[in-house]
């Protein structure tokens, strides 16, 4: 049973630029969110898409977008990159069911590096 | 004042030794707890998930939930050096058409030596 895969692994960016980064959730998984871990910090929440909504969104600008597709994968896009943007962008899938909240597997991160 | 405070360590103990982590939080709707591992350069993993008080274990983990004093802890017993790793403690609140939103500590940095 494949696990939540996300790509590239890593990738660098001038600032300015637009990046998109990809995530596959966990067979079974129909919820995505997209957090982003600073260096010694814990992960902070970006935004949650369901059934191809976004359903919740953290303290981020609007230069942070996403989307969900049929298949229930999801993209994260960046732009107008800034220095400050260069993190662990991780991408966590759940099981919406009965609307409990269910448990959260993380992907590998995607390691963005701006320049 | 951040809504979840942990402990960044770094914490270094001996192999066999009872490891505890704990976090404490501020925001009472806060009802699903988890513990996350993350190994240097990796995404978390799932250790322990636990819904309200009490207590769970698994192994050698063994994670308890005091909701009214607004604190978890998580306990290694006879650690490894395997064991060595960042702990994230994670809470999550229902909230009104779904979401499981999870809202960190900053994680605790664990070496267990030979």
């Amino acid at each position: 049973d494949a696990g939540v895969t996300q790509s590239p692994t890593h990738l660098i960016k001038t600032r300015g630029q637009q990046v998109t980064l990809r995530c596959s959730p966990k067979s079974g998984h129909d919820t995505v969110s997209w957090y982003q871990q600073a260096l010694g910090q814990g992960p902070q929440f970006i935004f949650q898409y369901y059934e191809e909504e976004e359903r919740q969104r953290g303290n981020f600008p609007d230069r942070f977008s996403g989307h969900q597709f049929p298949n229930y994968s999801s993209e994260l896009n960046v732009n107008a990159l800034l220095l400050g943007d260069s993190a662990l962008y991780l991408c966590a899938s759940s099981w919406a069911g009965t609307q409990m909240n269910t448990e959260a597997f993380f992907g590998q991160g995607t390691r963005l590096t701006v320049v | 004042q951040k809504e979840v405070e942990q402990d960044p360590g770094p914490l270094s103990v001996p192999e066999g030794a009872i490891v505890s982590l704990n976090c404490t939080y501020s925001n009472s709707a806060f009802q699903y707890f988890m513990w996350y591992r993350q190994y240097s350069r990796k995404g978390p993993e799932l250790l322990m998930y636990t819904y309200s008080s009490g207590n769970k274990e698994d192994g050698r983990f063994t994670a308890q939930v005091d909701k009214s004093s607004k604190y978890i802890s998580l306990f290694i017993r006879d650690s490894q050096p395997s064991d060595s790793a960042t702990y994230l403690c994670a809470m999550s609140a229902r909230v009104t058409g779904g979401g499981n939103k999870l809202t960190f500590g900053t994680g605790t940095q664990l070496k267990v030596e030979l």
